[in-house]
C-alpha cells in the first residue's frame, strides 16, 4: 500500500488566493483526519470524517476554511481567501476505526506558504 | 478534559547513551497513550501505544514506554540512541469519551550527537 497520499507536497500562494489541499487516505480506512502544524501551536485536529460524513468540524479555525470528502478515496481541505497565517504543515491521517488504541497513518504532509 | 504535557522541548544526548522523553497527561478516564515520531519534512508514524493491557510497551526501533497510572506519566525510553533517532516525538492521548479525539503534546525534539 502506498500510504496516505497528499498533494501538493509544498504550496506558495498570495494572500487572498484560494488553496486546495488534496487527501487520499488508505483504501479501507474509514476515517480521515486533518491537522494543521504550527510552532506556535502544535498539531491541532481540524476536523474529522467517518464513511465520507463531517463528524467534528470544531478545529476549523473560520469559515475561511472548508473540507470535503465526496468518496471514499479522496478529500480536499479549501483555505478561501488565505491569509498568511494560515501557513502551516497540514496532515491528513486514516484509520481503520476510531476505537481507542487505533492507529492513525499519517501523509507527509502539504507545506503552505501564504505571502 | 484530556491533556499531554511533554516535559522536555528540547533533548541532546550522545550516540550509544539511553534516551528519556518525558510526558505527563491529564484525563479523567482510562486514556489510551501513544508515541509518534517525526523525522524533518516526513509525517507521523506510530512508535508504540498503551490501551490498558501491559503496562510495559515495546515499540519500533527498541523504544519503549511504562504507563504509571500513578505518575500519570507515559515516559518513552532507549537504551542506546541512534544517529537514526534524531527527530520529534509526539506523546498523544485520546479518550473514548472524546470519540477517541487525538490530543498531541508539544512534541520534543530529540539531538543526536556523534
Amino acid at each position: 500500500d502506498a500510504g496516505v497520499i497528499q498533494s501538493p507536497r509544498h504550496e506558495v500562494t498570495e494572500m487572498g488566493q484560494e488553496v486546495t489541499l488534496r487527501c487520499k487516505p488508505i483504501s479501507g480506512h474509514d476515517y480521515l483526519f486533518w491537522y494543521r502544524q504550527t510552532m506556535m501551536r502544535g498539531l491541532e485536529l481540524l476536523i474529522y470524517f467517518n464513511n465520507n460524513v463531517p463528524i467534528d468540524d470544531s478545529g476549523m479555525p473560520e469559515d475561511r476554511f472548508s473540507a470535503k470528502m465526496p468518496n471514499a478515496s479522496f478529500s480536499t481541505l479549501k483555505i478561501q481567501p488565505s491569509e498568511p497565517r494560515d501557513s502551516a504543515v497540514y496532515f491528513c491521517a486514516s484509520s481503520l476505526s476510531a476505537s481507542a488504541g487505533a492507529e492513525q497513518y499519517f501523509g507527509p504532509g502539504t507545506r503552505l506558504t501564504v505571502t | 478534559a484530556q491533556s499531554v504535557t511533554q516535559l522536555d522541548s528540547h533533548v541532546s544526548v550522545s550516540e550509544g547513551t539511553p534516551v528519556l522523553l518525558r510526558c505527563n497527561y491529564s484525563s479523567s478516564y482510562s486514556p489510551s497513550l501513544f508515541w509518534y515520531v517525526q523525522h524533518p519534512n516526513k509525517g507521523l508514524q506510530l512508535l508504540l501505544k498503551y490501551t490498558s493491557a501491559a503496562t510495559l510497551v515495546k515499540g519500533i526501533n527498541g523504544f519503549e514506554a511504562e504507563f504509571k497510572k500513578s505518575e500519570t506519566s507515559f515516559h518513552l525510553t532507549k537504551p542506546s540512541a541512534h544517529m537514526s533517532d534524531a527527530a520529534e516525538y509526539f506523546c498523544v492521548v485520546t479518550l473514548k469519551a472524546a470519540g477517541n479525539k487525538l490530543t498531541f503534546g508539544g512534541g520534543t525534539r530529540v539531538l543526536v550527537k556523534p
